[in-house]
């Protein structure tokens, strides 16, 4: 069966440093994956979403960049943190298109 | 207008009760609909999972589908103290890699 791994679980940096949140899925080949920061009472809003290796889509012009280095790794990462940065990150993988997304267990990020 | 809309709520219902969720949308091209639960401090758990307009059912849960009426729900019968959490609704449209989500409806059961 497939599983999807996000870590770490909960995260507290200062203003101005870097940011590395990784994710991988596993059972799965050449999955869809996505990246989206959930704020209280606002939803899920999609960050970057990716079809395949070194392919990056973004949503939202922000801090933060995407990348994936292989098929089923994930990363999100940040080269300069802000305030505004702080949230609960979610990784999520889809097989097909149109397929239901399946989420990770999330990131609570603190930027201080 | 929002692509989604979803009563946040918060929703209290006693234990056994039925509880019934919804979720509004504007755009017709959604053909996909799905319905997650998430517990505080953890990510969404697909529930349902549901093409164009019926019902469908699995165990204590029922989606329904109206595309005439743009309107999707999720009923839960004989509700558990289990079942408290957020649930959030998705539609996707059968072209490209979007899915759109509300923004979620908090449900305590109570004992």
């Amino acid at each position: 069966s497939q599983t999807i791994h996000q870590w770490p679980a909960t995260l507290v940096q200062p203003v101005g440093s870097p940011l590395s949140l990784e994710c991988t899925v596993e059972g799965t080949s050449n999955p869809n994956l996505y990246w989206y920061r959930q704020a209280a009472g606002r939803g899920l809003q999609l960050l970057f979403y990716s079809v395949g290796i070194g392919q990056i889509s973004s949503e939202v012009p922000q801090n933060l960049s995407a990348s994936r280095p292989q098929d089923r790794q994930f990363i999100l990462s940040s080269k300069k943190l802000l305030l505004s940065d702080s949230g609960f990150y979610l990784c999520a993988w889809s097989g097909l298109v149109n397929q239901p997304q399946h989420f990770g267990d999330g990131t609570r990020l603190s930027i201080l | 207008q929002k692509e989604v809309e979803q009563d946040p709520g918060p929703l209290s219902v006693p234990e056994g009760a039925i509880v019934s969720l919804n979720c509004t949308y504007s755009n017709s091209a959604f053909q996909y609909f799905m319905w997650y639960r998430q517990y505080s401090r953890k990510g969404p758990e697909l529930l349902m999972y549901t093409y164009s307009s019926g019902n469908k059912e699995d165990g204590r849960f029922t989606a329904q589908v109206d595309k005439s009426s743009k309107y999707i729900s999720l009923f839960i019968r004989d509700s558990q103290p289990s079942d408290s959490a957020t649930y959030l609704c998705a539609m996707s449209a059968r072209t490209g890699n979007q899915f759109y989500f509300g923004t979620g409806t908090s449900l305590t059961v109570i004992p």
